[in-house]
């Protein structure tokens, strides 16, 4: 069974204060990793998709990395408006083609101003 | 840009009755997926289409259904709504090769 578990389950820091995320997975064979954002009340917004051990993605104060087993979302000098749970989904390989994630529960991420 | 439109964001229903969430997309995605979220549980997959008319059950189908009558539309149907539905669904859609799911803002359900 695939399984996806994300730590820690909250965080707090201090603005400026850089820090990762961590998603651990156990898949059959990744087809792809998504990470996403959710704002309290909302639907999670896309961030990155991650294909292959290796792979980085960066976007603004966020960057993305992955290895065979984990992905880790690296958080540089974070901003309070970056406070937000943070989701992290594993695509596995099936044959005959399965397009259905599975999810972690998120980190809780907050920011003091 | 990228829009998964769900047409209700907060409905209030009493127990018994049959509620519609309805869902569309606009980027011609075949993939569409209905998730509800509950704290502590995270994102839970209820039901998803592939394709017109097609539907496969997720992990927790029960009291629920779906219609997929065109490809944009995607509508999440509770029979008779019971006060253990209240929760936060959320609509999704991917292209077929499923590299990339979006989601819609999400609708608030209060079952009383």
């Amino acid at each position: 069974e695939d399984q996806v578990t994300q730590s820690p389950e909250a965080l707090r820091l201090q603005e400026g204060e850089s820090s990762s995320l961590n998603c651990s997975y156990t898949v059959s064979g990744l087809r792809g990793l998504f990470w996403y954002r959710q704002d309290p009340g909302k639907g999670p917004e896309f961030l990155f998709t991650l294909y292959s051990a290796g792979e980085e993605k960066e976007k603004e104060r966020l960057k993305a990395t992955l290895t065979k087993k984990e992905s880790f979302l690296h958080i540089t000098a974070p901003k309070p408006e970056d406070s937000a749970t943070y989701l992290c989904a594993v695509r596995p390989f099936v044959s005959g083609g399965s397009y259905i994630p599975t999810f972690g529960r998120g980190t809780s991420l907050i920011v003091h101003p | 840009d990228v829009k998964v439109t769900q047409s209700s964001r907060y409905l209030v229903k009493r127990t018994g009755e049959k509620v519609f969430l309805e869902c569309v997309q606009d980027m011609d995605h075949e993939n569409m997926f209905w998730y509800r979220q509950d704290p502590g549980l995270g994102l839970r997959l209820i039901y998803f289409s592939y394709d017109v008319k097609m539907k496969e059950k997720g992990d927790i189908p029960e009291g629920y259904s779906v219609s997929r009558e065109k490809k944009e539309r995607f509508s999440l149907i509770l029979e008779s709504a019971s006060t253990n539905q209240t929760s936060m669904y959320l609509c999704a859609s991917s292209p077929r090769t499923g590299n990339t799911i979006y989601f819609g803002e999400g609708s608030w359900l209060t079952v009383v």
